[in-house]
């Protein structure tokens, strides 16, 4: 099993454009998430899905939109950047509730 | 919503001293409590959990521990070797929600040969 992949690892971007970042799992997860994480801050828990279909907001979601129309995928969108989107971020999937299995995170740069 | 305090935020320790990290939450119907392990560069790793119903779990040379009364838990790592040199996070779920989590701002720990 590859586990959870996120792509890109590395992305800049000018303020004001879009992209999404992907993520997928093999794991047959029906859980999954994504987090920011920013120096001394911890993980930020921006958007999060029980199950395909299904999706709920986190602690810090405005900038941001997902969609989970299979289990196996998660996309995040963002759309209009800003520089305070600048981050390292993880996504994640877990088997109902406990561990949770990290991708190698996506760092961007808003400039 | 959930708030997690995690101290110290950098800890040097000796090889083969111990190291404590503590963090307190605020919501006390947050029920499991897991700590993560981020070497640098990589992605943060489970390395303990602990559900509310249980005051310690032990795993080789680490522990964790919980008071629910005070709202505390800890990690505990003996014998300290460089491999633990690390960022370890703590966590607390949200409400009674164990799927999702507030993360402590993370320790760094420095085990000096």
């Amino acid at each position: 099993n590859a586990g959870v992949t996120q792509t890109p690892k590395f992305r800049i971007l000018k303020i004001g454009q879009s992209m999404t970042l992907q993520c997928a799992q093999d794991m047959n997860h029906n859980y999954m998430y994504w987090y920011r994480q920013d120096p001394g801050m911890g993980l930020k828990l921006i958007y999060y899905s029980v199950g395909a279909g299904i999706t709920d907001k986190g602690e810090v979601p405005n900038g941001y939109n997902v969609s989970r129309s299979t289990t196996e995928d998660f996309p995040l969108r963002l759309e209009l950047a800003a520089p305070s989107q600048t981050s390292v971020y993880f996504c994640a999937s877990s088997y109902n509730t406990g561990e949770l299995f990290f991708g190698e995170g996506s760092r961007l740069t808003v400039l | 919503g959930e708030n997690v305090e995690q101290h110290p935020s950098t800890l040097s320790v000796q090889e083969g001293d111990s190291a404590v990290i503590k963090c307190t939450y605020s919501d006390s119907a947050s029920n499991y409590f897991p700590w993560y392990k981020q070497e640098l560069g990589k992605r943060p790793q489970l390395i303990i959990d602990i559900r509310s119903n249980v005051g310690e779990k032990k795993d080789q040379r680490i522990a964790v521990t919980l008071n629910k009364t005070a709202k505390h838990f800890s990690l505990h790592i003996t014998e300290t070797q460089p491999e633990d040199s690390a960022v370890y996070f703590c966590a607390a779920s949200i409400r009674r929600n164990d799927y999702k989590l507030s993360f402590g701002a993370g320790t760094t720990v420095t085990v000096r040969a």
